[in-house]
């Protein structure tokens, strides 16, 4: 079993809906959570970083840990076209190493 | 802003072959991390290094080895490149000795025929 699982989708949404990405993880050691997204033929860019459990909103993206439940999320409100890239969630406890999820392929259809 | 660049955007080499993948970032940035994407699999760390002619084994090293003799360059060598190494690499830096917020290359896609 991974230690982190994610779906990879493909996931499809109309413009303006609202996307929710999930993240599980088995390891409780995990404490510091991240989102990267990544475009097609690009690197991964970090989008959201948050530390335990909580809420950390910016803009349009709130990312979501719920350390109780092992499970992450990365919401998206009003989804753009420019949105549709793969989002790749990553982890790690006390190692210097991160743990990343396989990603969500996300399309936002105009 | 921080840039990571690499040698290479494709490649395509033999079997049998070294290969070198070189990796530059241009932030002063102590750690570094080279990675392997597959489809499913996500991003696998091969190979950090936190200080210069210093590293660490990821969790796939073998069939590996990497080199850093300046603070900004991070190379990757597959000694005799196998078909099962076709894959795309990233390459990685990061300020935080902690390895977060990792800047990233725009990788390499190597095919080994």
């Amino acid at each position: 079993q991974k230690e982190v699982e994610q779906d990879p989708g493909p996931l499809s949404v109309p413009e303006g809906a609202i996307v929710s990405l999930n993240c599980t993880y088995s390891n409780s050691a995990f404490q510091y959570f991240m989102w990267y997204r990544q475009y097609s033929r690009k690197g991964p860019e970090l989008l959201m970083y948050t530390y335990s459990s909580g809420n950390k909103e910016d803009g349009r993206f709130t990312a979501q840990v719920d350390k109780s439940s092992k499970y992450i999320s990365l919401f998206i409100r009003d989804s753009q076209p420019s949105d549709s890239a793969t989002y790749l969630c990553a982890m790690r406890g006390s190692a210097r190493q991160l743990t990343f999820g396989s990603g969500t392929q996300l399309t936002v259809l105009p | 802003d921080v840039k990571v660049t690499q040698s290479s955007r494709y490649l395509v080499k033999r079997t049998g072959e070294k290969v070198f993948l070189e990796c530059v970032q241009d932030m002063d940035h102590e750690n570094m991390f080279w990675y392997r994407q597959d489809p499913g699999l996500g991003l696998r760390l091969i190979y950090f290094s936190y200080d210069v002619k210093m590293k660490e084994k990821g969790d796939i090293p073998e069939g590996y080895s990497v080199s850093r003799e300046k603070k900004e360059r991070f190379s990757l060598i597959l000694e005799s490149a196998s078909t099962n190494q076709t894959s795309m690499y990233l390459c990685a830096s990061s300020l935080k000795p902690t390895g977060d917020e990792q800047y990233f290359g725009p990788g390499t896609r190597l095919t080994v025929t």
